[in-house]
């Protein structure tokens, strides 16, 4: 089993549409969460962390995690073509106990068409 | 605010040659860290400094590899005697260290894209 999930994609939404983006991670000691937005061809962005189980929004995004069920999304609203992209869910163990890799998953492409 | 930087952006090099690939982190950022990511995956952690101190090292990083950090500001990664299979985009994060929150939080550089021939 993969520490962190992510299903591939594409993921193809209308403009306007609320995208969903799911990760699932499997090491229940995982303490911090991120998404992060890679564009084809450049470096990772970061968009979104979340520490604590519920919902935090962001602008257009909300992230929610629920680590009983060990899980965590991304909701973006109204997509736009320029939220096309590929999306990587990316976990950190316990940062305060040195773990400060990331684990990131394969990423899922959204293709958000007009 | 500037951000992470790497150089070079790309580098062409012939199997067996030995590359160097440079990362300035975010000024007052303190940890630094390495991935490297190939098509179709994510970023896997290569290695990771706290100021100077190289922390963790992961069994992907080779005795071809090596890192450094000497003051603690910016970091180099070397590759020895490269190999095909090390084609990928190298990608350098920085972090602050502080509260809980925030200072987790890992911001990358452009990242450097190695071809072996």
């Amino acid at each position: 089993q993969k520490e962190v999930e992510q299903n591939s994609g594409p993921l193809s939404v209308p403009e306007g549409a609320i995208a969903s983006l799911n990760c699932t991670y499997s090491d229940r000691g995982s303490q911090s969460f991120f998404w992060y937005r890679q564009y084809s061809g450049k470096s990772p962005e970061l968009i979104m962390s979340i520490y604590s189980n519920g919902d935090k929004e962001d602008g257009r995004f909300t992230a929610q995690l629920n680590k009983a069920s060990q899980y965590v999304s991304l909701l973006i609203r109204d997509s736009q073509p320029s939220d096309s992209a590929t999306y990587l869910c990316a976990v950190n163990l316990d940062p305060r106990g040195g773990y400060n890799k990331l684990i990131f998953g394969a990423g899922t492409r959204l293709a958000v068409h007009p | 605010d500037t951000g992470v930087s790497q150089n070079p952006r790309h580098k062409i090099t012939k199997r067996g040659q030995n590359v160097t690939f440079r990362c300035d982190p975010i000024s007052e950022h303190n940890r630094l860290y390495w991935y490297r990511q190939t098509l179709g995956q994510g970023p896997e952690f290569l290695t990771y400094f706290q100021n100077e101190a190289q922390l963790e090292k992961s069994r992907l990083l080779s005795d071809r590899f090596s890192a450094e950090r000497p003051k603690g500001s910016f970091s180099t990664l070397e590759i020895q005697r490269t190999e095909q299979g090390d084609s990928a985009m190298y990608l350098c994060a920085s972090s602050s260290q502080g509260a809980a929150g925030s200072s987790y939080e890992q911001y990358f550089g452009p990242g450097t894209r190695l071809t072996v021939t």
